[in-house]
C-alpha cells in the first residue's frame, strides 16, 4: 500500500514570506516517484514536479525548490518570496511499481495575502 | 491549457435526473482517469482506462457508469446520484498506465457537480 501525508490543512503567510509545504510518504516499493502539483481556483492540477526514487537532488525553479529526503521518507517544497498568484491548493501525490496510480495527499490550502 | 478539456464546467442536477461528464483530450495519450475531489479528502480515483480497456474500478457505485469509446474520449454517466456525490470531478490523461513509473497526469478543469 502506498500514502502520502500532508500534515499542513491551511497555510496563510503574507507576501514575500517564504513557506514550506510538508509530504510525508509511505510506501514498500524501492522505485517510485513523487509529484507535486497545483490547484489554482479554475480547478485544473497544473503539474509541478516529478521526483524518482533514486535521485534525491534537491531541484530548484526559480521561486520553487524541492528536498527530497529519502531516510525522513519526506518531499517537501518551499516557495520563496511568495506571492498572491501562489495561493492554491498543492498536491503531493506518489506513484510506485506496485500500484502504478498517483496517490495523492490531502492537499495544503496556501494563502498568500498581500 | 493542459490539453485536456472537461464539460460541463458546472452541473446541477436532481437525484432522478440522468446525466453525463464528457472528457477528451488530443495529447496522444493511452490512458484517461475519473477522480473524485470532495470538500476536506484526498482525491479519490475512481476508475481507469489503458487503451479503452477499462482496468480500475475503485469500488465506485453502479450510479457511476464510465465509458471510453476511444483513446480521447471519456464519459462519465450519471443516473440516481445522491446529494452526497456532489463533488468537483476531475478527468485526467498520461501516455498509459499501470505501471505508471514517473510519467504525471494531465488533468482537466474539472466539472463541479452539485445533487439536489
Amino acid at each position: 500500500a502506498q500514502k502520502v501525508t500532508q500534515a499542513q490543512t491551511e497555510i496563510s503567510v503574507v507576501e514575500k514570506e517564504d513557506v514550506t509545504l510538508d509530504c510525508v510518504y509511505e510506501t514498500r516499493d524501492t522505485t517510485y516517484y513523487l509529484f507535486w502539483y497545483k490547484q489554482p481556483p479554475s480547478g485544473e492540477l497544473v503539474f509541478l514536479i516529478r521526483r524518482n526514487s533514486f535521485d534525491e537532488q534537491n531541484e530548484i525553479s526559480g521561486r520553487y525548490s524541492w528536498n527530497f529526503q529519502k531516510s525522513t521518507s519526506s518531499f517537501n517544497f518551499t516557495i520563496t518570496a511568495s506571492q498572491v498568484v501562489d495561493s492554491a491548493v498543492y498536491f503531493c501525490a506518489l506513484s510506485g511499481t506496485s500500484y502504478g496510480k498517483l496517490t495523492f495527499g490531502q492537499g495544503t490550502i496556501l494563502t498568500v495575502h498581500p | 491549457e493542459t490539453g485536456v478539456t472537461q464539460t460541463p464546467r458546472h452541473l446541477v442536477m436532481g437525484m432522478t435526473n440522468k446525466k453525463s461528464l464528457k472528457c477528451e483530450q488530443h495529447l496522444g495519450h493511452n490512458a484517461m482517469y475519473w477522480y473524485k475531489q470532495s470538500a476536506k479528502k484526498p482525491l479519490e480515483l475512481m476508475f481507469v482506462y489503458n487503451f479503452k480497456e477499462q482496468t480500475e474500478n475503485n469500488s465506485v457505485p453502479s450510479r457511476f457508469s464510465p465509458e471510453c469509446p476511444n483513446s480521447s474520449h471519456l464519459f462519465l454517466h450519471l443516473h440516481t446520484l445522491q446529494p452526497e456525490d456532489s463533488a468537483l470531478y476531475l478527468c485526467a490523461s498520461s501516455p498509459q498506465s499501470a505501471p505508471l513509473l514517473g510519467t504525471e497526469a494531465f488533468f482537466g478543469q474539472g466539472t463541479r457537480l452539485t445533487v439536489v
